[in-house]
């Protein structure tokens, strides 16, 4: 089973119209960590938004928030006021902890490509 | 500038042959992460090192290697190559091992094999 699903490989949205980016995971730990990751067409990967299982509130970065529901284990990114440079590769991703006590890596879905059109 | 700096940007080279791949972290940053990024297999993580010893492994193959050395920055070995190895190598670092931390990447090796 996958452990992050992105299921919209691809959007159109209207520019200054809000997006839902939507991620599932699948984990069995109690303590996890959920990020995205912004890839314009440059190629490099551009940290968005960051979100602790523990965490009570959801995570906001700018004009970047984390609809976080962990009971259905939903983490969906929100981008709101949507601007025709957030067109890119949307990955959402899970960091669990492993036996050694650190971390191991990031565990990414298979993406979303958001086209923001004017 | 994320401060991670990958080198080099591109590279091309044959089936067969052996290429190393460099990454320096972010100043302070004592784990260094490489990760793939294919077509086929999307963003793969490989392999974790923190501060100089191996910490973690992903879906690396036994053809791939890496080290980490005392000044921190750290290579990725690939060697016997083939055509499904080309691919965005990336780099990430970060200032610990512990949960939970985030990431910073470079901007990627594009290795092409022909």
């Amino acid at each position: 089973a996958q452990k992050i699903t992105q299921t919209q490989p691809g959007m159109f949205v209207q520019e200054k119209e809000a997006v839902t980016l939507d991620c599932t995971y699948d984990t069995s730990d109690q303590s996890y960590g959920l990020f995205w990751y912004k890839q314009p067409s440059s190629g490099e990967m551009i940290f968005l938004i960051y979100q602790g299982s523990y965490d009570e509130q959801n995570a906001t970065e700018g004009r970047y928030s984390l609809n976080f529901q962990k009971a259905r284990k939903s983490a969906n990114l929100v981008i709101s006021a949507s601007q025709l440079g957030d067109s890119a590769m949307y990955f959402c991703a899970m960091r669990e902890p492993y036996s050694g006590g650190g971390a191991d890596g990031l565990t990414f879905g298979k993406g979303t490509h958001l086209i923001i059109q004017p | 500038d994320s401060g991670v700096t990958q080198t080099p940007k591109h590279l091309i080279t044959a089936t067969g042959q052996r290429v190393t791949l460099r990454c320096s972290p972010r100043s302070g940053d004592l784990s260094v992460y490489w990760y793939q990024q294919s077509l086929d297999q999307g963003l793969q993580f490989l392999i974790q090192y923190y501060n100089g010893e191996e910490r973690a492994k992903g879906n690396i193959l036994e053809r791939f290697s890496a080290q980490q050395f005392p000044d921190l920055h750290s290579e990725l070995n690939l060697s016997s190559l083939e055509l499904g190895d080309s691919a965005l190598y990336f780099c990430a670092s970060s200032v610990g091992d512990s949960f939970p931390l985030g990431y910073t990447f470079g901007s990627g090796t594009r290795l092409t094999v022909v």
